[in-house]
């Protein structure tokens, strides 16, 4: 069965520092663009990051650009997210995707003094 | 960045009717290999975004075919031919084409 697997999220404060985890399962993780997509609560949709097969090609929204990195570990079968200088704005639930196509259930984060 | 406008944002249907969400772009989602990368998801009350339609028309394995996809350019419809009660949730369209990648605002279908 295809999973992904979000971990890592909580409260933090402003200013602090998370690091999302995504767990893959059940396919070959090394041949996908994955993806971090998050959702405000009670809003909608915002793609942040996307990152290539190899993680030669990563591309991020502005909001988060030189605050957030992407990357992976293919040997692993895991996706990170690398959240730095979090901002209130940034409380969401972060979702990791494959390509789009496949969602995990995404991992709560709260940035709140 | 590419504006991604739905319409309507809030849905009323009855059962067993048709129901048509607009999605247009603020430039052309034709990317350079020919493809168009217009994506559909069903978000239901308290689960995960599911991608329903890629690529504009193309149905994913397992939903059902009173969904369906079209448009070209800028211009792209979902359309669910007969409304069941299981489909109750926010649809948001997602262009791929261009970095980033946005989506819509949402349109809530509810039952009436």
């Amino acid at each position: 069965e295809v999973q992904l697997v979000e971990s890592g999220g909580g409260l933090v404060q402003p200013g602090g520092s998370l690091r999302l985890s995504c767990a893959a399962s059940g396919f070959t993780f090394s041949s996908y663009w994955m993806s971090w997509v998050r959702q405000a609560p009670g809003k909608g949709l915002e793609w942040v990051a996307n990152i290539k097969q190899d993680g030669s090609e990563k591309y991020y929204v502005d909001s988060v650009k030189g605050r957030f990195t992407i990357s992976r570990d293919n040997a692993k079968n895991s996706l990170f997210l690398q959240m730095n200088s979090l901002r209130v704005e940034d409380t969401a639930v972060y979702y990791c995707a494959r390509e789009v196509g496949i969602w995990g259930q995404g991992t709560l984060v709260t940035v709140s003094s | 960045d590419v504006v991604m406008t739905q319409s309507p944002l809030s849905l009323p249907v009855t059962l067993g009717q048709p129901a048509s969400i607009s999605c247009r772009s603020s430039q052309s989602l034709v990317y350079s290999d020919g493809n168009t990368y217009l994506i559909w998801f069903q978000q239901r009350p308290g689960q995960s975004p599911r991608r329903l339609i890629y690529n504009v028309s193309n149905r994913d394995s397992g939903v059902p075919d009173r969904f369906s996809g079209s448009g070209s350019g800028t211009d792209f419809t979902l359309k669910i031919s007969r409304v069941e009660a299981e489909d109750v949730g926010v649809y948001y369209c997602m262009q791929g084409t261009h970095w980033p990648h946005t989506f819509g605002q949402g349109t809530k279908l509810e039952i009436k």
